[in-house]
């Protein structure tokens, strides 16, 4: 599985675009893109995944550049309770269930 | 929908006494699994399971078991509990159709080991 890098953390403003990107430079052509994230003590949550085109749905968008090398999910307008730890992941559709690998992720921090 | 259950959601032991952190899932997935979480830490795998009579070591298995008897059911038996095992532990499940990366996670056990 392709590595990812995220930056440790960011702030957001209440009601305003919160844009978390992500590095997996090295991703190769069968790996799609997946957004998971963690709210304090709770399970991971999945939101959102992708291979190359856009991903819209319910919670967020999931914006991959041509190249496939980078991806931004963007949660519209996030609220308090959108604050949580999010984590990039690459991996293969159907690969080896169990294996999702979390890194640190992304500590986002709406803020009123 | 109830998804995945787990209990107990809080446990203390002592160093050397066993426990089991139970797990359920209503959603009849085949893939389930369990992760720990220790502070400041991503998830990391212990165990794994694609189906009923079927189990495989993850990233960090040593000190605990599984059996997958049930589709239902994914228990996590840790034989003789050491203080390096203090964490909060995860369980997930996924369907075998479909995209199993895809997982649907538990409320979490929060366990410390004195």
């Amino acid at each position: 599985d392709a590595k990812t890098t995220q930056p440790t953390s960011m702030d957001c403003a209440e009601g305003r675009a919160a844009n978390l990107p992500c590095n997996h430079s090295t991703i190769s052509g069968n790996e799609y893109v997946y957004w998971y994230r963690q709210i304090h003590s709770q399970g991971p949550q999945y939101i959102i995944h992708g291979l190359k085109n856009n991903e819209t749905n319910e919670m967020a968008s999931l914006i991959i550049t041509e190249d496939r090398k980078s991806s931004t999910l963007i949660l519209p307008h996030a609220t308090l309770r959108d604050t949580a730890v999010y984590y990039c992941i690459v991996k293969q559709y159907g690969g080896s269930q169990g294996n999702l690998i979390f890194g640190k992720g992304t500590k986002l921090s709406v803020k009123p | 929908n109830a998804g995945v259950t787990q209990t107990p959601k809080f446990q203390v032991l002592k160093t050397g006494q066993s426990m089991t952190l139970q797990c359920a899932q209503d959603m009849n997935h085949e893939y389930m699994s369990w992760y720990r979480q220790d502070p400041g830490m991503g998830l990391r795998l212990i165990h794994y399971s694609v189906g009923a009579g079927i189990t495989d070591q993850g990233e960090v298995p040593n000190g605990y078991n599984v059996s997958r008897s049930t589709t239902e059911d994914f228990p996590l038996r840790l034989l003789s509990a050491a203080p390096s095992q203090t964490s909060v532990y995860f369980c997930a499940s996924s369907a075998r159709t479909g995209n199993r990366n895809i997982q649907y996670f538990g409320a979490g056990t929060r366990l410390s080991v004195l």
